[in-house]
């Protein structure tokens, strides 16, 4: 199994600062036919489903803010909040979808200092 | 627009079965396949397995295997996730997760609390 690691576990940023969550998967997550990581990033409000920010570990799913950028590739890669809102509140999870079983992070707790 | 829409909470005892529903509207339900996520009070999210629509063809995580089913009846556009010989552990929030074009989770059911009680 892929295990995905994230860091950290919580983190508090003031708001309109960038606020950064790292995601390292045990082993490539990278697609060499088509030169994509199958890596996603969610949010999760309290007691709502989670809700995909980016997909391929870059690409913004439609409608979600360009303050949300993801990057990274092979088994290193972040989510960042250019400009913390206070609606960002929540948990964030990545997720790898390259092999069976799919994984996710832990999850990181972002709050408003 | 893409909705899936799950079946309410249920209360059950230990070693009973659920089967928790999640009716798709707004695509063709045979065209993306369907995951199952839990989560637990408090954590984090574990993956249960993905179903194939079209053909029926499931694919289960370790964990639930022997434990778990994934159906689906295509002319009310609805899969289905039955657990079985529940216990205290299985006490989780229960998703569907429909996949988008890439593999990723593009759209998700609202959650089904499942409680499993004495």
């Amino acid at each position: 199994d892929i295990v995905m690691t994230q860091s950290p576990d919580s983190l508090v940023v003031s708001l309109g600062e960038r606020a950064t969550i790292n995601c390292k998967s045990s082993q490539t997550i990278l697609y060499t036919s088509n030169n994509k990581n199958n890596l996603a990033w969610y949010q999760q409000k309290s007691g709502q489903p989670p809700k995909l920010l980016i997909y391929w570990a870059s690409t913004r799913e439609s409608g979600v803010p360009d303050r949300f950028s993801g990057s990274g590739s092979g088994t290193d890669f972040t989510l960042t909040i250019s400009s913390l809102q206070a609606e960002d509140v929540a948990v964030y999870y990545c997720q790898q979808y390259y092999s069976s079983p799919i994984t996710f992070g832990q999850g990181t707790r972002l709050e408003i200092k | 627009q893409v909705q899936l829409v799950q079946s309410g909470a249920e209360v059950k005892k230990p070693g009973a079965s659920v089967k928790v529903s999640c009716k798709a509207s707004g695509y063709t339900f045979i065209g993306y396949d369907f995951n199952w996520v839990r989560q637990a009070t408090g954590q984090g999210l574990e993956w249960m397995g993905w179903m194939n629509p079209k053909t029926g063809d499931t694919g289960y995580a370790q964990k639930f295997q022997g434990r778990v089913t994934m159906t689906r009846n295509t002319s009310i556009s609805t899969a289905y996730m039955e657990l079985s010989s529940l216990r205290s552990e299985d006490t989780a929030v229960y998703y569907c997760a429909r996949e988008g074009a890439y593999g990723d989770y593009a759209y998700w059911g609202q959650g089904s609390l499942v409680t499993v009680s004495s």
